[in-house]
Protein backbone atom coordinates (compact mmCIF):
# COMPACT_ATOMS: atom_id res chain seq x y z
CA UNK A 1 0.00 0.00 0.00
CA UNK A 2 1.80 3.17 -0.96
CA UNK A 3 -1.12 5.59 -0.90
CA UNK A 4 -1.42 8.61 1.37
CA UNK A 5 -4.81 10.11 2.13
CA UNK A 6 -6.32 13.27 2.67
CA UNK A 7 -9.67 14.69 3.48
CA UNK A 8 -11.53 16.91 2.85
CA UNK A 9 -11.09 16.69 -0.73
CA UNK A 10 -12.81 19.93 -0.88
CA UNK A 11 -13.06 22.62 1.73
CA UNK A 12 -14.96 26.14 2.00
CA UNK A 13 -14.69 28.15 5.15
CA UNK A 14 -14.94 31.86 5.78
CA UNK A 15 -12.03 34.14 7.11
CA UNK A 16 -13.23 33.48 10.94
CA UNK A 17 -13.91 29.75 10.76
CA UNK A 18 -11.33 26.99 12.31
CA UNK A 19 -11.25 23.96 10.07
CA UNK A 20 -8.61 21.08 10.03
CA UNK A 21 -6.91 19.02 7.21
CA UNK A 22 -6.34 15.40 7.43
CA UNK A 23 -3.53 13.41 5.99
CA UNK A 24 -2.87 9.34 6.86
CA UNK A 25 -0.34 7.11 5.55
CA UNK A 26 -0.47 3.41 6.63
CA UNK A 27 3.33 2.71 5.22
CA UNK A 28 5.32 3.25 7.96
CA UNK A 29 7.44 5.90 7.10
CA UNK A 30 8.78 8.63 9.55
CA UNK A 31 8.82 12.17 7.40
CA UNK A 32 5.49 13.94 6.92
CA UNK A 33 5.09 16.78 4.98
CA UNK A 34 2.78 19.85 4.06
CA UNK A 35 3.34 21.48 0.95
CA UNK A 36 0.88 24.40 -0.22
CA UNK A 37 0.54 24.80 -4.29
CA UNK A 38 -1.17 27.14 -5.84
CA UNK A 39 -2.59 27.26 -9.26
CA UNK A 40 -0.41 27.22 -11.90
CA UNK A 41 2.65 27.00 -9.88
CA UNK A 42 4.98 24.65 -8.22
CA UNK A 43 4.50 22.89 -4.82
CA UNK A 44 5.61 25.08 -1.59
CA UNK A 45 7.18 23.25 1.50
CA UNK A 46 5.15 24.39 4.76
CA UNK A 47 6.03 21.82 7.23
CA UNK A 48 8.47 18.86 7.64
CA UNK A 49 7.88 16.24 10.37
CA UNK A 50 10.56 13.50 11.33
CA UNK A 51 9.71 11.21 13.84
CA UNK A 52 6.50 12.98 14.84
CA UNK A 53 8.48 16.14 16.04
CA UNK A 54 8.22 19.22 13.70
CA UNK A 55 11.74 19.32 12.05
CA UNK A 56 11.42 22.22 9.58
CA UNK A 57 8.85 25.43 9.57
CA UNK A 58 9.06 27.48 6.33
CA UNK A 59 8.39 30.38 7.80
CA UNK A 60 4.58 29.27 7.62
CA UNK A 61 1.88 32.20 9.33
CA UNK A 62 0.97 31.17 13.00
CA UNK A 63 -3.04 30.84 11.07
CA UNK A 64 -1.50 27.50 10.01
CA UNK A 65 -1.14 25.10 13.00
CA UNK A 66 0.46 21.54 12.11
CA UNK A 67 -0.22 18.41 14.52
CA UNK A 68 1.20 14.98 14.34
CA UNK A 69 -0.64 13.38 16.85
CA UNK A 70 1.10 9.56 15.97
CA UNK A 71 2.79 8.32 13.08
CA UNK A 72 0.54 7.57 10.34
CA UNK A 73 -1.65 10.63 11.12
CA UNK A 74 -0.47 15.10 9.96
CA UNK A 75 -3.61 17.36 10.49
CA UNK A 76 -3.26 21.08 9.64
CA UNK A 77 -5.75 22.94 11.74
CA UNK A 78 -6.58 26.56 10.02
CA UNK A 79 -7.93 29.83 11.61
CA UNK A 80 -8.51 32.84 10.55
CA UNK A 81 -7.34 32.12 7.38
CA UNK A 82 -7.34 35.12 3.93
CA UNK A 83 -8.66 34.68 0.75
CA UNK A 84 -5.41 34.21 -0.66
CA UNK A 85 -4.64 31.36 1.33
CA UNK A 86 -7.01 29.59 -0.70
CA UNK A 87 -5.13 26.30 -2.66
CA UNK A 88 -4.19 23.54 -2.87
CA UNK A 89 -2.66 21.59 0.19
CA UNK A 90 -0.96 18.57 -0.01
CA UNK A 91 0.64 15.99 1.97
CA UNK A 92 3.64 13.42 1.22
CA UNK A 93 5.32 10.95 3.56
CA UNK A 94 8.91 9.59 3.35
CA UNK A 95 11.22 6.80 4.65
CA UNK A 96 14.43 7.08 3.61
CA UNK A 97 16.03 3.69 2.31
CA UNK A 98 18.98 1.96 0.44
CA UNK A 99 18.02 1.46 -3.21
CA UNK A 100 20.44 0.61 -6.46
CA UNK A 101 20.99 4.02 -6.63
CA UNK A 102 22.48 5.01 -2.85
CA UNK A 103 20.53 6.25 -0.58
CA UNK A 104 16.85 7.11 -1.71
CA UNK A 105 13.88 8.73 0.08
CA UNK A 106 10.86 9.20 -1.81
CA UNK A 107 8.17 11.11 -1.62
CA UNK A 108 4.56 9.67 -1.75
CA UNK A 109 1.94 12.25 -2.28
CA UNK A 110 -1.55 12.63 -1.48
CA UNK A 111 -4.68 14.13 -3.85
CA UNK A 112 -4.45 16.83 -1.87
CA UNK A 113 -7.50 18.84 -0.47
CA UNK A 114 -8.96 22.32 -2.57
CA UNK A 115 -9.02 25.12 -0.17
CA UNK A 116 -11.29 28.21 -1.03
CA UNK A 117 -11.18 31.04 1.31
CA UNK A 118 -14.30 33.31 1.50
CA UNK B 1 15.32 29.02 -4.28
CA UNK B 2 14.99 25.99 -6.66
CA UNK B 3 19.03 25.17 -7.93
CA UNK B 4 17.56 23.92 -11.24
CA UNK B 5 16.60 25.30 -14.62
CA UNK B 6 13.75 23.57 -17.52
CA UNK B 7 11.67 24.86 -20.31
CA UNK B 8 8.81 25.79 -19.59
CA UNK B 9 6.81 23.78 -21.78
CA UNK B 10 7.51 21.39 -24.56
CA UNK B 11 5.35 19.07 -26.87
CA UNK B 12 5.73 15.83 -28.32
CA UNK B 13 3.57 13.14 -30.37
CA UNK B 14 2.62 9.90 -28.98
CA UNK B 15 4.29 7.08 -29.17
CA UNK B 16 7.57 9.05 -29.53
CA UNK B 17 10.62 9.33 -27.13
CA UNK B 18 10.66 12.54 -25.19
CA UNK B 19 13.85 13.99 -23.65
CA UNK B 20 12.43 16.86 -20.84
CA UNK B 21 16.28 18.50 -20.29
CA UNK B 22 17.63 19.99 -16.90
CA UNK B 23 20.29 22.62 -16.11
CA UNK B 24 21.74 22.16 -12.38
CA UNK B 25 25.02 24.04 -13.00
CA UNK B 26 25.49 24.44 -9.12
CA UNK B 27 25.17 21.01 -8.59
CA UNK B 28 27.20 20.17 -5.50
CA UNK B 29 28.69 16.32 -5.16
CA UNK B 30 26.51 14.84 -2.46
CA UNK B 31 23.09 16.20 -4.18
CA UNK B 32 20.53 13.30 -5.56
CA UNK B 33 19.16 14.53 -8.76
CA UNK B 34 15.23 13.67 -8.66
CA UNK B 35 11.88 13.60 -11.52
CA UNK B 36 8.75 14.10 -10.10
CA UNK B 37 6.04 14.80 -12.20
CA UNK B 38 2.49 16.24 -11.47
CA UNK B 39 -0.64 14.93 -13.74
CA UNK B 40 -3.86 17.09 -14.02
CA UNK B 41 -5.81 17.20 -10.23
CA UNK B 42 -3.20 14.94 -8.60
CA UNK B 43 -0.66 14.74 -6.06
CA UNK B 44 3.03 14.54 -7.52
CA UNK B 45 4.85 11.26 -8.08
CA UNK B 46 8.17 9.80 -8.15
CA UNK B 47 9.74 9.41 -11.10
CA UNK B 48 13.00 8.49 -11.14
CA UNK B 49 16.48 9.54 -9.50
CA UNK B 50 20.34 9.37 -9.96
CA UNK B 51 23.48 10.74 -8.95
CA UNK B 52 26.04 10.10 -11.46
CA UNK B 53 25.30 7.63 -13.60
CA UNK B 54 22.76 6.92 -16.13
CA UNK B 55 19.41 5.11 -14.43
CA UNK B 56 16.47 3.21 -16.19
CA UNK B 57 13.29 2.63 -14.32
CA UNK B 58 9.72 1.05 -15.46
CA UNK B 59 8.96 4.66 -15.86
CA UNK B 60 11.76 6.15 -17.51
CA UNK B 61 15.69 6.78 -18.06
CA UNK B 62 17.60 9.03 -16.34
CA UNK B 63 20.98 10.51 -18.37
CA UNK B 64 23.08 12.78 -16.28
CA UNK B 65 26.22 14.75 -17.92
CA UNK B 66 29.74 13.36 -17.06
CA UNK B 67 29.99 17.13 -15.36
CA UNK B 68 26.95 16.30 -13.28
CA UNK B 69 25.69 19.70 -14.34
CA UNK B 70 22.92 18.57 -16.60
CA UNK B 71 20.78 15.88 -16.86
CA UNK B 72 17.89 14.31 -18.87
CA UNK B 73 14.52 12.51 -18.93
CA UNK B 74 13.69 9.98 -21.06
CA UNK B 75 10.28 8.44 -21.65
CA UNK B 76 11.05 6.11 -24.61
CA UNK B 77 7.36 6.06 -25.70
CA UNK B 78 5.12 8.67 -24.91
CA UNK B 79 1.47 8.79 -24.18
CA UNK B 80 -1.35 10.77 -23.49
CA UNK B 81 -1.15 9.61 -19.93
CA UNK B 82 2.32 11.15 -19.95
CA UNK B 83 0.61 14.35 -19.87
CA UNK B 84 2.18 16.36 -16.87
CA UNK B 85 4.31 19.02 -15.18
CA UNK B 86 7.67 17.38 -14.84
CA UNK B 87 10.10 18.51 -12.10
CA UNK B 88 14.22 18.17 -11.92
CA UNK B 89 14.44 18.45 -8.05
CA UNK B 90 17.98 18.74 -6.40
CA UNK B 91 17.17 17.36 -2.90
CA UNK B 92 18.30 19.90 0.44
CA UNK B 93 19.47 18.07 3.67
CA UNK B 94 18.01 20.31 6.28
CA UNK B 95 18.78 19.01 9.74
CA UNK B 96 18.26 15.45 8.94
CA UNK B 97 15.36 16.12 7.42
CA UNK B 98 15.06 16.43 3.24
CA UNK B 99 13.60 19.22 1.31
CA UNK B 100 12.07 18.86 -1.99
CA UNK B 101 12.46 22.07 -3.59
CA UNK B 102 10.27 22.86 -6.45
CA UNK B 103 10.92 24.90 -9.80
CA UNK B 104 8.57 26.07 -12.18
CA UNK B 105 9.00 22.84 -14.19
CA UNK B 106 8.30 21.59 -17.83
CA UNK B 107 4.67 21.25 -18.89
CA UNK B 108 5.03 18.32 -21.41
CA UNK B 109 1.64 18.31 -23.67
CA UNK B 110 1.84 15.06 -25.56
CA UNK B 111 -0.71 14.90 -29.35
CA UNK B 112 -2.32 11.95 -30.12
Amino acid sequence: DTEVTQTPKHLVMGMTNKKSLKCEQHMGHRAMYWYKQKAKKPPELMFVYSYEKLSINESVPSRFSPECPNSSLLNLHLHALQPEDSALYLCASSQERQGSQGRQETQYFGPGTRLLVL
Amino acid sequence: DAKTTQPNSMESNEEEPVHLPCNHSTISGTDYIHWYRQLPSQGPEYVIHGLTSNVNNRMASLAIAEDRKSSTLILHRATLRDAAVYYCILIERWGGSEKLVFGKGTKLTVNP
